[in-house]
């Protein structure tokens, strides 16, 4: 069975600081993917990247930036000078590549509540 | 590109009271997946449909029930509610490629009293 786990539960920052939020994730798969989703109080889930099990390229997309490790079954988010805005519960998931009528399903981690304060 | 959309966006209920919860995707997109989001439990996983059939199911009991139409839009139906019901229900769909990535509607909130 596949498992995530977030244990931050709650971050609280100060604006402009960098963050870390962290996933770890077990699987038996060698195909799996990666995903981060932002949630901000309205409640949706708002997508931010994917990663795919056979890439472990580090990304970068303006302030945010992801670290993929294999060997740590790691999947860890920064987000650099912090903003208000970034305010939000972020969720990391996993998805196991099971084959076009498998479908598939995201197995979510607890969410970390991030709070970046003024 | 209109994103996914959930309707109602708030629903108050009583127990042994039924509900039904609308999905559309995003346009093109085939697949909808319906998930279920409490403080206890968090995001759980409710069932998949893609092409008017159910491809994937979550551990949830029989009262949940879904369907999608032929125009990719999906149903979700719960059956004599019950108070652990209270959740926010959440709507996904992609294109059904068991690798592509779920977009999220605005989720429906659901109070059983």
């Amino acid at each position: 069975a596949q498992k995530v786990t977030q244990a931050q539960t709650e971050i609280s920052v100060v604006e402009k600081e960098d963050v870390t939020l962290d996933c770890v994730y077990e699987t038996r798969d060698t195909t799996y993917y990666l995903f981060w989703y932002k949630q901000p109080p309205s409640g949706e889930l708002v997508f931010l990247i994917r990663r795919n099990s056979f890439d472990e390229q580090n990304e970068i997309s303006g302030r945010y930036s992801w670290n993929f490790q294999k060997s740590t079954s790691s999947f860890n988010f920064t987000i650099t000078a912090s903003q208000v805005v970034d305010s939000a519960v972020y969720f990391c998931a996993l998805s196991e590549a099971r084959g076009v009528t498998s479908g598939s399903r995201l197995t979510f981690g607890e969410g970390t509540q991030l709070t970046v304060n003024p | 590109k209109a994103g996914v959309t959930q309707t109602p966006r708030y629903l108050i209920k009583t127990r042994g009271q039924q509900v039904t919860l609308s999905c559309s995707p995003i346009s093109g997109h085939r697949s909808v997946s319906w998930y279920q989001q409490t403080p206890g439990q968090g995001l759980q996983f409710l069932f998949e449909y893609f092409s008017e059939t159910q491809r994937n199911k979550g551990n949830f009991p029989g009262r949940f029930s879904g369907r999608q139409f032929s125009n990719s839009r999906s149903e979700m139906n719960v059956s004599t509610l019950e108070l652990g019901d209270s959740a926010l229900y959440l709507c996904a769909s992609s294109t059904g490629q068991c690798t592509d990535t779920q977009y999220f509607g605005p989720g429906t909130r659901l109070t059983v009293l």
